[in-house]
């Protein structure tokens, strides 16, 4: 299958800073990405559609200024959540799909654990 | 609106069978898809349905029913290694995977 890879997986972070967290699609390329977050023992939430060349869709309830989104190239996506507070602390994950076919299966970043002090 | 009702935690035994329910109700339908997230790691695909019946792949299967908004993915030979939590997740019309809290569970030698 396609492999997506996220870095960091393991982060800290004091509050009030920023936290930069990339998505990589290593041998495909990925004109959408999406951003999840997942909070313990809930499902995953989306966050926001990261298209390529264009502005994200963000969710709604989900700040687009405090959860940046940059999809530069077909290979690569950035979530900064800027300032980060503890409530932000959680595990935030990435996915895209092979093609860009709507009902393909979604392959995921390892994910990315935040916790903000 | 749109949701998923999948059991909370099942427990079952190495080597048997596990039959893991989910009813959903969504805004139009793509398909269902399964995923398994073993603690603190992303999903990982499992099966994909969009039409009714049996898919079988190894030693888990998916079954979905459409008209009655149903599916099941059923694992046989249980492992340890099957210990996760397991997501049911349709398609609605916008191409946008509906997720619920998913089904944890646990393998008890």
């Amino acid at each position: 299958g396609a492999v997506v890879s996220q870095h960091p997986s393991w982060v800290i972070c004091k509050s009030g800073t920023s936290v930069k967290i990339e998505c990589r699609s290593l041998d495909f390329q990925a004109t959408t990405m999406f951003w999840y977050r997942q909070f313990p023992k809930q499902s995953l939430m989306l966050m926001a559609t990261s298209n390529e060349g264009s502005k994200a869709t963000y969710e709604q309830g989900v700040e687009k200024d405090k959860f940046l989104i940059n999809h530069a190239s077909l290979t690569l996506s950035t979530l900064t959540v800027t300032s980060a507070h503890p409530e932000d602390s959680s595990f935030y994950i990435c996915s895209a799909r092979v093609g860009g076919r709507e009902t393909g299966e979604l392959f995921f970043g390892e994910g990315s654990r935040l916790t903000v002090l | 609106g749109q949701n998923i009702d999948q059991p909370t935690e099942m427990t079952a035994t190495e080597g048997a069978i596990v039959q893991i329910n989910c009813t959903y109700q969504t805004s139009g339908f793509n398909g269902l898809f399964w995923y398994q997230q073993h603690a603190g790691e992303a999903p990982t695909f499992l099966s994909y349905n969009v039409l009714d019946g049996l898919e079988e792949k190894g030693r888990f299967s998916s079954f979905l029913s459409r008209s009655k908004g149903y599916s099941y993915l059923l694992l046989k030979e249980l492992q340890m290694k099957d210990s996760a939590s397991y997501l049911c997740a349709p398609m609605d019309s916008n191409y946008q995977l509906i997720w619920g809290a998913g089904t944890k569970l646990i393998i008890k030698p």
